[in-house]
């Protein structure tokens, strides 16, 4: 399995622009993740689905984030507009979720710049 | 509040020598533990897990504990090599409703030298 795939891998854009992550998660998982890290706060929940249904977005910072998944296969996070404060690494995580002590299983990130 | 707390912040050690890195919890009720290890540019990867029952756990090199009464648990690096060098997060986790909720800490910069 190719494991979780984010893209872009470096995103660097100037303030007010709109940005979008990308993620694939691994075949069969049912729950998606998105993290964002700094090295201040280190990693944050922003949301996560379950059988592509939201389930908590308590950690969205504001309205100008939102986060989709249309299928299970396929997540985006979009940023508009951006702004300097939201640099950082975000990372998408998936696992196969049945109540258990499953891992998650970690994208390489994408790390965003904002100008 | 759930709060994580790791020490040190950081670490500097020689290459073969042992290390070990500290997780403090207040995450309750408890569910489990889990280490993870991060190399620089990736994302995060499981090392271990730790259920309330279990005290110890090794896995190669990598040993660690859990000590549920105090809410702490250790990981211990033996031998050390240079490719141990990354950050290494405790994630705590707790059931709300059925619901799990993962408290990160801020983790363990860990630096091998030669």
């Amino acid at each position: 399995d190719a494991g979780v795939i984010q893209s872009p891998r470096h995103e660097v854009t100037e303030m007010g622009q709109e940005v979008t992550l990308r993620c694939k998660p691994i075949s069969g998982h049912n729950s998606l993740f998105w993290y964002r890290q700094t090295m201040m706060r280190g990693l944050e929940l922003l949301i996560y689905f379950n059988n592509n249904v939201p389930i908590d977005d308590s950690g969205m910072p504001e309205d100008r984030f939102s986060a989709k998944m249309p299928n299970a296969s396929f997540s985006t996070l979009k940023i508009q507009p951006s702004e300097p404060r939201d640099s950082a690494v975000y990372f998408c995580a998936s696992r196969q979720w049945t109540g258990d002590n499953s891992p998650l299983h970690f994208g390489n990130g994408t790390r965003l710049t904002v100008t | 509040k759930n709060q994580v707390e790791q020490s040190p912040q950081s670490l500097i050690i020689l290459e073969g020598k042992n290390c070990t890195l500290q997780c403090n919890y207040t995450v309750s009720p408890f569910s489990n533990l889990r280490w993870y290890k991060q190399d620089t540019g990736r994302g995060p990867v499981s090392l271990t897990i730790m259920t309330f029952s279990e005290n110890t756990k090794s896995n190669r090199r990598y040993t660690a504990t859990l000590d549920a009464d105090t809410k702490q648990s250790s990981l211990h690096i033996t031998a050390s090599q240079l490719s141990d060098s990354a950050s290494y997060i405790c994630v705590v986790s707790t059931r709300d409703f059925g619901n799990e909720k993962l408290t990160f800490g801020t983790g363990t910069r860990l630096t091998i030298i030669p």
